[in-house]
């Protein structure tokens, strides 16, 4: 099993600000995974967190709005950048080692309201 | 492109019913299949994962099956009980890849 922590768990913002959310896991990891789930919606992936190189962005999704980071194998940072109200959502990390059961592990989330 | 839908969206239960959640998917070029557990203010916690060349899963007192051909795979919930109550969500890995694309979500309430 991972053991997932994020930072913070929850932030009011003001419109136009950013804010970074970590993601930090109990061991190494081989893939790290950004997710977004809005009021009442289920997960939509944005981008695969890699380890030395740029992220990787699912359609609709842009590096300038959502800068990703992931010094090494056991933590990344997502940043919202220039946030709207529509920015509203619960984010999370996820992790997987690729193992022959490919589980994915998820953190607890940071639930984030733009005003 | 793959979609996951996921019936019924909500589901009222007495304790002790024995329950069936249905997922489908429009790809059947699925790497894995994973059903969570999603409860109110947490994280996903994983339930069960079937690979693609399995049928099913068991755990306790769920049971995964998995029809790649149809599209389809059911989640079992044995006896039901209040402690269920949670969001169960459906999620696939498409072949090639180790993301998941996620299905709507089933609300689920077990009534003592």
């Amino acid at each position: 099993s991972a053991v997932i922590s994020q930072k913070p768990s929850r932030d009011i913002c003001q419109r136009g600000t950013s804010l970074t959310i970590q993601c930090q896991v109990d061991s190494q990891v081989t893939m790290m995974f950004w997710y977004r789930q809005q009021p009442g919606q289920s997960l939509t992936l944005i981008a695969t967190a890699n380890q030395g190189s740029e992220a990787t962005y699912e359609s609709g999704f842009v590096i300038d709005k959502f800068p990703i980071s992931r010094p090494n194998l056991t933590f990344s940072t997502l940043t919202v950048s220039n946030m709207s109200p529509e920015d509203s959502s619960i984010y999370l990390c996820s992790v997987s080692r690729l193992t022959s059961t490919d589980t994915q592990y998820f953190g607890p989330g940071t639930r984030l309201t733009v005003l | 492109k793959q979609e996951v839908t996921q019936i019924p969206a909500a589901l009222s239960v007495p304790e002790g019913e024995n329950l069936v959640l249905n997922c489908s998917f429009t790809d059947s070029a699925i790497y894995n299949l994973q059903w969570f557990r999603q409860d109110p203010g947490k994280g996903l916690t994983s339930l069960l994962l079937i690979q693609s060349s399995q049928r099913e899963q068991t755990s306790g007192r769920l049971n995964a099956s998995l029809d790649k051909s149809s599209g389809r795979s059911t989640l079992y919930i044995a006896a039901s009980q209040p402690g269920d109550s949670a969001t169960y969500l459906c999620a696939v890995s498409p072949s090639g890849t180790y993301k998941y694309i996620f299905g709507t979500g089933t609300r689920l309430k077990v009534l003592a």
